[in-house]
């Protein structure tokens, strides 16, 4: 199994909602990451986990809350978002940083 | 500061022809490098790496890459290109004291004339 599964695909939320963003993969990999990705642009690095613990917060707002329960799984919990947070939400796995990621295949969100 | 260039916005080729995408970095260690491929609305799929050693990387899908440190560069290239070959690519460059963290170049559209 070489992939890294995200749900959902799509998401619409109003401004008051509270989701989650989920990504789970079976490689082994110790390190997991959340990108953000606007439309035309490259994606933004949000968080780092190394061995389950958090290693990297590019200053993302408290509205962003990343875990990361186990080796496989990353969640993603949305809170109180805004319209400019509308974006492709994107998870990677790595055997170790510094590795090759391997990225899902995105969650679209919009915030209304 | 580190910094990833990517020059060309937008690149059209004709099916058939060779590629040439243009990569330029700027970073104070030892970079690791990728190129990934982002077709609309999915994730990235790497098309090869650089860590060390070979400076001509070959990847999936005929690609292959140079590294020139002299140059600060890492310009990707395919001999003949396919229609399925459109996409967005971008150049990711690494360090080892960066903890994991990649930094994109702004991405080249590629579109393939038949």
């Amino acid at each position: 199994d070489t992939e890294v599964t995200q749900t959902p695909k799509h998401l619409v939320m109003g401004m008051t909602n509270k989701k989650s963003l989920k990504c789970e993969q079976h490689m082994g990999h110790r390190a997991m990451y959340w990108y953000k990705q606007k439309a035309k642009k490259p994606p933004e690095l949000m968080f780092v986990y190394s061995y389950e613990k958090l290693s990297i917060n590019e200053s993302v707002p408290s509205r962003f809350s990343p875990e990361c329960p186990n080796s496989s799984l990353l969640n993603l919990h949305l809170h109180a978002l805004q319209p400019e947070d509308s974006a492709l939400y994107l998870c990677a796995s790595s055997q170790q940083v510094y590795e090759k990621l391997f990225f899902g295949s995105g969650t679209q969100l919009s915030v209304l | 500061a580190q910094s990833v260039t990517q020059p060309d916005i937008h690149i059209t080729v004709s099916e058939g022809a060779s590629l040439e995408l243009r990569c330029n970095y700027s970073y104070g260690a030892t970079p690791y490098l990728f190129w990934y491929v982002q077709s609309p609305g999915q994730g990235l799929q790497l098309l090869l790496k650089y860590f060390s050693g070979d400076t001509l990387v070959q990847g999936i899908k005929g690609f292959e890459a140079e590294f020139k440190r002299s140059q600060s560069s890492f310009n990707l290239r395919k001999p003949s290109v396919h229609w399925s070959d459109a996409a967005e690519y971008f150049c990711a460059v690494g360090s080892y004291n960066q903890g994991g963290k990649l930094i994109f170049g702004q991405g080249t559209e590629l579109s393939v004339k038949p």
